[in-house]
């Protein structure tokens, strides 16, 4: 069980286009979701917090407006990179929890590459 | 502020051997969780091991156990019998229990391990 999917899992696109990428919780209702970003050979870095149907609690220095996250129901967020440009370029993933488990698990992942 | 420090970005040890990876933490907290995540070549973040504040008693899951000194605010990771599959990226993660489903994960620096045939 807690499986963590993530869509898509590699993205190419042009700079100025926006990217939505979609996490989901399949055996599980996730009440918060978290997005992170790892450049290569980095640990990851938590950008922010996601609870259903409220706003999400980004980290200081995250742009809110670049990366617009969507908490839409328990078992789906979204990240949406808008006006994407070359330095957005990087890993992102997120993860869930479950009410009342102190752990995380984790997508897989998504590689975003801007061109 | 709450730190992970992971001292050894790399480490390497030979097939079936036994190697201890590295992490000390900074808090004033008391009701806190410890975990060791991997992070092989694909990527996907894999939970290796978790340690709760409260219970003395270290934490083992077959091959991988851990040594948790809290008065000296050190968590250390020790894989026995190393086979190729372990080689990737360690990170050492903790956690503050607020009581909720927002508690953060803060993360170390990592440690790559590479296994030698």
């Amino acid at each position: 069980g807690a499986v963590v999917s993530q869509h898509p899992s590699w993205v190419i696109c042009k700079s100025g286009t926006s990217v939505k990428i979609e996490c989901r919780s399949l055996d599980f209702q996730a009440t918060t979701m978290f997005w992170y970003r790892q450049f290569p050979k980095q640990s990851l870095m938590l950008m922010a917090t996601s609870n259903e149907g409220s706003k999400a609690t980004y980290e200081q220095g995250v742009e809110k407006d670049k990366f617009l996250i969507n908490h839409a129901s328990l078992t789906l967020s979204t990240l949406t990179v808008t006006s994407a440009h070359p330095e957005d370029s990087s890993f992102y993933i997120c993860s869930a929890t479950r009410p009342r488990y102190n752990e995380q698990f984790f997508g897989p992942g998504t590689r975003l590459t801007v061109l | 502020a709450q730190t992970v420090t992971q001292s050894q970005p790399e480490m390497s040890v030979q097939e079936a051997e036994t190697v201890t990876l590295s992490c000390t933490y900074d808090t004033s907290e008391s009701d806190y969780y410890l975990f060791w995540y991997k992070q092989p070549p694909s990527r996907q973040m894999i939970l290796v091991i978790r340690q709760e504040a409260y219970k003395q008693q270290n934490a083992t899951e077959n091959r991988f156990s851990v040594n948790f000194q809290k008065a000296a605010k050190s968590f250390s990771l020790k894989i026995s019998d190393s086979q190729l599959g372990d080689a990737a990226m360690y990170f050492c993660a903790y956690l503050i229990n607020y009581g909720g489903a927002t508690n953060k994960l803060i993360f170390g620096t990592g440690t790559l391990l590479a296994v030698q045939p």
